[in-house]
This record gives C-alpha cells, sequence and structure tokens, in this order.
C-alpha cells in the first residue's frame, strides 16, 4: 500500500518562528511536491524536486525554501512564518512513469499566530 | 481569468441522481486532465484521468473531454452519499511539469 507521510497533522507556530515540515514516502517515487491549499484557491504549488538535491519553484514559492537530501524525504521550511502563511500543506509524491501515480500525504494545518 | 475554472458549489443533488461537474480551462495546449476527490478534512484523491477527446468511464464515473471548447466534466451516475466530496479538476500544460488545480466543486448528495 503507498504511503506518504507529514510529520505532523496539526501544528501552532508564532509569527517569526522558522518552521519545518517533513514528508516521507515509502514508493521510491523520484518526484516530490509541497501544495498549500487554501479555500476558493484550489492546490498551488509552492516547490517541487524530481530527484535528490534538486529542486524547482513552482507557482507560489515566495517565503519558503525546500530540502531534500534523501529520495524519500522532503522538507518545507518556513524561514520566519508569517500569519498569511497560515493554510493546509500537502506533500505529494509521484513516479516519472506518470501523473496517475501521484499521491498525497494527509496534510499539515499550520496555524501562525 | 483563472488558469482553471470550477463552479463553487455546493451543488446539491438526490441520492440516485446524476451530479453533472464542468471544469474549463484557459491554455489550449492542456494535454492530460485529472479529476481528484477530497474528502473534508482529508487529502485530494485521483478517480479519473483523460487525455483524449470524448468520453472514458470508469465504474459510476464519466470523464469528458472537449478540447476544441477547452473543458472537462466529470457526471457521477446513481450517486450516493459518500459522494459527497469536493471534486477537484486538475491539468498538466503542454510541455509542463507541474499539475495546475482549480478551485473545487462541493457536492452534496442528499438521501
Amino acid at each position: 500500500d503507498v504511503k506518504v507521510t507529514q510529520s505532523s497533522r496539526y501544528l501552532v507556530k508564532r509569527t517569526g518562528e522558522k518552521v519545518f515540515l517533513e514528508c516521507v514516502q515509502d514508493m521510491d517515487h523520484e518526484n516530490m511536491f509541497w501544495y498549500r491549499q487554501d479555500p476558493g484557491l484550489g492546490l498551488r504549488l509552492i516547490y517541487f524536486s524530481y530527484d535528490v538535491k534538486m529542486k524547482e519553484k513552482g507557482d507560489i514559492p515566495e517565503g519558503y525554501s525546500v530540502s531534500r537530501e534523501k529520495k524519500e524525504r522532503f522538507s518545507l521550511i518556513l524561514e520566519s512564518a508569517s500569519t498569511n502563511q497560515t493554510s493546509m500543506y500537502l506533500c505529494a509524491s509521484r513516479a516519472t512513469s506518470g501523473w496517475d501515480t501521484q499521491y498525497f500525504g494527509p496534510g499539515t494545518r499550520l496555524t501562525v499566530l | 481569468q483563472k488558469e482553471v475554472e470550477q463552479n463553487s458549489g455546493p451543488l446539491s443533488v438526490p441520492e440516485g441522481a446524476i451530479a453533472s461537474l464542468n471544469c474549463t480551462y484557459s491554455d489550449r495546449g492542456s494535454q492530460s486532465f485529472f479529476w481528484y476527490r477530497q474528502y473534508s478534512g482529508k487529502s485530494p484523491e485521483l478517480i479519473m484521468s483523460i487525455y483524449s477527446n470524448g468520453d472514458k468511464e470508469d465504474g459510476r464515473f464519466t470523464a469528458q473531454l472537449n478540447k476544441a471548447s477547452q473543458y472537462v466534466s466529470l457526471l457521477i451516475r446513481d450517486s450516493q452519499p459518500s459522494d459527497s466530496a469536493t471534486y477537484l479538476c486538475a491539468l498538466l500544460k503542454a510541455a509542463g511539469n507541474k499539475l495546475t488545480f482549480g478551485g473545487g466543486t462541493r457536492v452534496l448528495v442528499k438521501p
């Protein structure tokens, strides 16, 4: 059974804090993604990675960075959290063979106070 | 204009009826189209993909694609209360390496 896990389901942080969101997949997928989801806006891509140590900006990378040191793990970093980064964060992974193989993690609901 | 547009709903459907969801897009070169279902508080899961014009059926779900008119639709036949969820339309642009999502349509199936 395919699995994408995220380190926390709920997280509350203060403005200015550095925040780490971790994502791990056990499917040996090459590609990993970080999205945020806000009401009415759908999913928006923050960053993605197609290989270890490789990263590419998505549609809304400002205020975020990522790290992929191992194939199974993709981290999203908020260098200095702000209230407008309060959102649901979803990690996903997929095999290079096709988009039909994309699976999402359970999500992390981040609240920045 | 948004790249992928969906009516946010809610679309209220009696149990046993057909739910019809529409999605329009602006990039004429878009190649691949996907429908995801997302239950409240859960993550999206892929239910259909469609790549060429016409209909594609999978159980009670039918995806319809019309590239000339730039729309893709999802029909849910014999709707069940368990189909109550938000349905997200997504597409892959030509030579694209990322999915672009619509805002989703919330569907409510009433017994």
